[in-house]
């Protein structure tokens, strides 16, 4: 199985904050996706990244912003945090398609 | 536009009864389908997956889930829960043509009583 681990697993941050959550893969997989889940929502795709310097809006993108500069790492930045955005997040990373191997998860609270 | 719809938000059974978890779609053509578990504090785990061909899907745990086109349908079934089934239960559609993008449902959570 795919090994994907997320940090922090824990953070509360202040609105206006920017924050940077770290996903890492260890299995060079190309394809790359975040997620928030939210109660009666669950889960939506934030963002999602095929390869290196590739990436693309999923369908909550506002306010959220991802960058691919290597294969292993997707990091997720809310440029500034708000309250709305406090939420589970989590990424997923495969190499076929409509493969996804799913981290532990970020709780993100926005005070 | 994709969607995927559980219709049970909880769902409590007995350890050892069956269980049918509901899920059904909204979707053009035919569909890839998915059941993920979740686990309290964890990700999410898949259970099992339906691209082509027969339409009873095994998985793991002793899960499986059955492609009805009529109905629009992919429900979860496992003959005997466990205690250690008790999680919350998620659905989603890969949308073709799309990439890998997937469409979740709002999850079911099951507890299980002894």
């Amino acid at each position: 199985d795919a090994e994907i681990t997320q940090s922090p697993r824990h953070k509360i941050t202040e609105t206006g904050r920017q924050v940077t959550l770290a996903c890492h893969q260890i299995w060079n997989h190309n394809n790359m996706f975040w997620y928030r889940q939210d109660l009666g929502h669950g889960l939506r795709l934030i963002h999602y990244s095929y390869g290196v310097q590739d990436t693309n809006k999923g369908e909550v993108s506002d306010g959220y912003s991802v960058s691919r500069s290597n294969t292993e790492d997707l990091p997720l930045t809310l440029e500034s945090a708000a309250s709305s955005q406090t939420s589970v997040y989590f990424c997923a990373s495969g190499s076929q398609a409509y493969e996804q191997y799913f981290g532990p998860g970020t709780r993100l609270t926005v005070t | 536009a994709q969607s995927v719809t559980q219709p049970d938000i909880h769902i409590t059974v007995s350890e050892g009864a069956s269980l049918e978890l509901r899920c059904n779609y909204s979707y053009g053509a035919t569909p890839y389908l998915f059941w993920y578990v979740q686990s309290p504090g964890q990700g999410l785990q898949l259970l099992l997956k339906y691209f082509s061909g027969d339409t009873l899907v095994q998985g793991i745990k002793g899960f499986e889930a059955e492609f009805k086109r009529s109905q629009s349908s992919f429900n979860l079934r496992k003959p005997s829960v466990h205690w250690s089934d008790a999680a919350e239960y998620f659905c989603a559609v890969g949308a073709k043509n799309t990439g890998n993008q997937f469409y979740f449902g709002t999850g079911t959570s099951l507890t299980v009583i002894p």
